[in-house]
């Protein structure tokens, strides 16, 4: 049981270059998040994604895209890389939530750093 | 407009002593408060919650507190340990829009 993992780990591009990132997870979650971590920001979201086939904006979604074609992938595209999105990307997944009394507690990858230059 | 705030970026404790993480928050319709703990290198983890209509969690070396009228809740390890030397995010959930919103962290460092 690997959990989330995310792929790569440290990528950098150069501006208006374009990459994907991918997010797996095994453990069956309906919800599945990405993430920006940037120093003095707390982690913000992007897009997360409510099940297979959808996707939803977040906190910070331009210039992003995602998809959910798998229950058990989501992937975070980047199609012209601008300096500002120099992060780190965390990756997510959690059940649905369970009823009013339960906790949605995420379930975190161990992040993929990007700088562009 | 950061609705959950840690104000205190970095806080150092002696080791075998209470270490006391504080977070504020805005937003009166927040349903549940999370703290994780991020280890370098590493994503967070999911270490305690609590619901808002609680005012106390309490999880071996952890207990969470909530006071809902100051919009306060904190984190208290003890005794703390070196291994407890990590970066911690307060965290609020909304069951309305499923959105858990993080504050910005606060490192905390175990000295032996």
């Amino acid at each position: 049981n690997a959990g989330v993992t995310q792929t790569p780990k440290f990528r950098v591009l150069k501006t208006g270059q374009s990459m994907t990132l991918l997010c797996a997870q095994d453990m069956n979650h309906e919800y599945m998040y990405w993430y920006r971590q940037d120093p003095g920001m707390g982690l913000r979201l992007i897009h997360y994604s409510v099940g297979e086939g959808t996707t939803a904006k977040g906190e910070v979604p331009d210039g992003y895209n995602v998809s959910r074609l798998k229950k058990q992938n989501f992937l975070l595209g980047l199609e012209s890389a601008a300096p500002s999105q120099t992060s780190v990307y965390f990756c997510a997944s959690s059940n649905t939530r369970a009823g009013a009394g339960a906790v949605n507690e995420q379930f975190f990858g161990p992040g993929t750093r990007l700088t562009v230059l | 407009d950061q609705q959950v705030k840690q104000n205190s970026p970095s806080l150092s404790v002696q080791e075998g002593r209470i270490s006391i993480l504080n977070c504020d928050y805005t937003n009166s319709m927040f349903d549940y408060f999370l703290w994780y703990k991020k280890y370098p290198a590493e994503g967070p983890t999911f270490l305690i919650s609590i619901s808002s209509i609680k005012d106390k969690n309490e999880d071996g070396r952890f207990t969470v507190f909530l006071n809902k009228s100051a919009k306060h809740l904190s984190l208290h390890i003890v005794p703390s340990q070196p291994g407890d030397s990590a970066v911690y995010f307060c965290a609020a959930y909304n069951f309305g829009n499923e959105k858990l919103t993080f504050g910005t962290g606060t490192r905390l460092t175990i000295i032996p």
